[in-house]
């Protein structure tokens, strides 16, 4: 069955990056886009973009275009998600989701990762 | 940048219809869909393209979508539908969610 597991807990000191990967597990993880959406403690979710897995394009949030990067490593049907410059208003768990849509994304997610907390504090 | 908003919170009894709205501006012209999230869990699809059940997703679920608003029914309400719900949609390359409602089943 299809699975993402995502890496554990971070806590980061504001200023510092993060990098938070997901490894698809159960389907042909070229085939559908990986997306990154985040939720602060007690709010909705936000979208943070996505990655195409098979080409390595991206297509990014407007609020996260100047601290995000996401990458894949193919070979490890794994995806990341890397946060720069951090604040105390990126303390959140953010997820990986794919999408539904075999090489075009449809922007529907049917499985989710497990969630990564990241704390950022002093 | 396009915004969904949603009530924050909706009380509904056991075996009676919960509605859950989502307005947005044409929101009909787009395609509406709905995520369950439970305490501690990470967000389930319950409805897509606006009135589409995923597999494995109950009956009771249904959705509309007209206008300015899309809609999540929810009939014979569970307390298992006990469960913060997310309308989403997609604009200018852009995915949108909405704030969120928090249903109770009392």
């Amino acid at each position: 069955q299809v699975q993402l597991v995502q890496s554990g807990a971070e806590v980061k000191k504001p200023g510092a990056s993060v990098k938070v990967s997901c490894k698809a597990s159960g389907y042909t993880f070229t085939v559908y886009h990986i997306h990154w959406v985040r939720q602060a403690p007690g709010q909705g979710l936000e979208w943070m973009g996505w990655i195409n897995p098979n080409s390595g394009g991206t297509n990014y949030a407007q609020n996260f275009q100047d601290r995000v990067t996401m990458t894949r490593d193919a070979s490890i049907s794994t995806a990341y998600m890397d946060l720069s410059s951090l604040t105390s208003d990126d303390t959140a768990v953010y997820y990986c989701a794919r999408d539904t849509g075999e090489i075009v994304a449809t922007t529907l997610f049917d499985s989710w990762g497990q969630g990564t907390l990241v704390t950022v504090s002093s | 940048s396009y915004e969904l908003t949603q009530p924050p919170s909706v009380s509904v009894s056991p075996g009676q219809t919960a509605s859950i709205t989502c307005s947005g501006d044409k929101l009909g012209n787009k395609y509406a869909c709905w995520y369950q999230q439970k305490p501690g869990h990470s967000p389930l699809l319950v409805m897509y393209q606006d009135n589409k059940r995923p597999s494995g997703i109950p009956e009771r679920f249904s959705g509309s979508n007209s206008g300015n608003t899309a809609t999540l029914t929810i009939s014979g309400t569970q307390a298992m539908d006990e469960a913060d719900y997310y309308c989403q949609a997609w604009d200018s390359s852009t995915v949108v969610f909405g704030g969120g409602t928090k249903l109770t089943v009392l």
